[in-house]
């Protein structure tokens, strides 16, 4: 079963940092483009960061940029975010999300449960 | 403020057709046919729906469709069934510095 599974959530103060995880399963990892992808509470989806398989090409969304770093270890079939000066803005439930063959453009095909970052002193 | 603008609710009774609509600029969704569309039920992780504009993964119904014209994409649900009462999301490829973003969302309602 194509399988992905977020970890690392939490309550974090502001301007902490967090780092949060996504194992991978069923599938061939390193073949695929990886994403993070956060929701606000009671709001809409917001793409948070890209990456090829691998890891030559890296994006963030311009709210991220400078304070979170998207990693994978394709040998452990894992996705990370290292999360750092958190923000209130930054709560959110954080998905990981596989591209699909043709890299993130073409769309995200299999999505994990999410992960909830809670920054509230 | 989304990059992309739907609609915030949509509604019909059930069998009938509905259209959601997702406007973007010749940046993102009128640069690229790379449009998807994505039904999120309450409590759920996202699902695609359609991708690359009318492509439609395996599995998703023939019931959703996708086109695109000029700088508005679009979602139609044909033969509205109960189920598909849920929140969809467009998104588009927007170039190398924006890469991916996402409409506001729209809630559909099988009235």
């Amino acid at each position: 079963e194509v399988q992905l599974v977020e970890s690392g959530g939490g309550l974090v103060k502001p301007g902490g940092s967090l780092r949060l995880s996504c194992a991978a399963s069923g599938f061939s990892f390193s073949s695929y483009s990886m994403n993070w992808v956060r929701q606000a509470p009671g709001k809409g989806l917001e793409w948070v960061s890209s990456i090829s398989s691998g890891s030559s090409y890296i994006y963030y969304a311009d709210s991220v940029k400078g304070r979170f770093t998207i990693s994978r270890d394709n040998a452990k079939n894992s996705l990370y975010l290292q999360m750092n000066s958190l923000r209130a803005e930054d709560t959110a439930m954080y998905y990981c999300a596989r591209s699909r063959e043709g890299g993130t453009k073409v769309g995200m095909d299999v999505w994990g449960q999410g992960t909830t970052v809670t920054v509230s002193s | 403020q989304s990059a992309l603008t739907q609609p915030p609710s949509a509604s019909g009774s059930p069998g009938q057709s509905v259209t959601i609509s997702c406007t973007g600029t010749s940046s993102d969704v009128g640069g690229y046919n790379y449009v998807s569309w994505y039904q999120q039920h309450p409590g759920k992780a996202p699902k695609l729906m359609i991708y690359e504009v009318s492509k439609r993964p395996s599995g998703v119904p023939d019931r959703f469709s996708g086109s695109k014209s000029g700088n508005t994409a679009s979602l139609t649900v044909s033969g509205l069934q109960a189920e598909d009462e849920a929140d969809y999301y467009c998104s588009s490829h927007a170039g190398s510095n924006n890469f991916v973003v996402f409409g506001g969302g729209t809630k559909l309602t099988a009235l």
